[in-house]
């Protein structure tokens, strides 16, 4: 497996745009978290699924934060409208089971101006 | 709210010698992970290690536990370059609590000097 897959690796939008970010979880796995990591804040769990379903959403910042999972391969992040302070890196990761190692993407690298 | 905190936040030692770096977290614990983070790259999983274990090691990475503490280190012996990066440690929720994400500290930045 070629591991979480993210997309774009790259952002860069206007202040009021929508972005989306996307994620290819590991097959199999049956967890998928977004995380969003800044040098303030840290690592913050924003929201995570289990078999497809939104389990824990206490983490999004706000209601311009929105996310999906409409497959088991298949993850996106919506932020509608952007603002500069959404600036941050944002990391999908993986897991097989409850606790358990959790495998990270690259990360997309959102830059709003 | 973050479980685990990392001590120090920053690290700088001479390649060959150990590094030691410290979590304290809040909660009781099924169990603790550490993960690597090169610059600009994903977290990478190193080591799990469960409520019942002391002590667990992995080539050149040793990690510890004190359940009565709450606490957990990990050294890393005879640092190499490579070796340079930050370095989490992770709490999943105890089990029969209701959320199911890792938690992570702001980490330790650690610098490997040539």
């Amino acid at each position: 497996d070629a591991g979480v897959i993210q997309s774009p690796r790259h952002e860069v939008t206007e202040m009021g745009q929508e972005v989306t970010l996307r994620c290819k979880p590991i097959s199999g796995h049956d967890y998928l978290f977004w995380y969003r990591q800044t040098m303030m804040r840290g690592l913050e769990l924003l929201i995570y699924f289990n078999n497809n379903v939104p389990i824990d959403d206490s983490g999004m910042p706000e209601d311009r934060f929105s996310a999906k999972m409409p497959n088991a391969s298949f993850s996106t992040l919506k932020i509608q409208p952007s603002e500069p302070r959404d600036s941050a890196v944002y990391f999908c990761a993986s897991s097989f089971g409850r606790g358990t190692e959790a495998f990270f993407g690259q990360g997309t690298r959102l830059t709003v101006v | 709210s973050q479980q685990g905190e990392e001590d120090p936040q920053a690290l700088s030692i001479q390649e060959g010698e150990n590094a030691t770096m410290n979590c304290s977290y809040k909660t009781s614990i099924n169990n603790l992970q550490w993960y690597r983070q090169n610059s600009g790259r994903g977290l990478v999983h190193l080591i799990l290690i469960r409520s019942n274990e002391r002590e667990k090691h992995s080539g050149r990475l040793r990690v510890t536990l004190d359940t009565s503490k709450k606490s957990s280190s990990l050294l890393i012996t005879a640092s190499r370059a490579a070796d340079t990066a930050s370095y989490f440690c992770a709490t999943p929720p105890y089990s029969g609590g209701g959320a199911d994400g890792l938690t992570f500290g702001k980490g330790t930045h650690l610098i490997i000097q040539p």
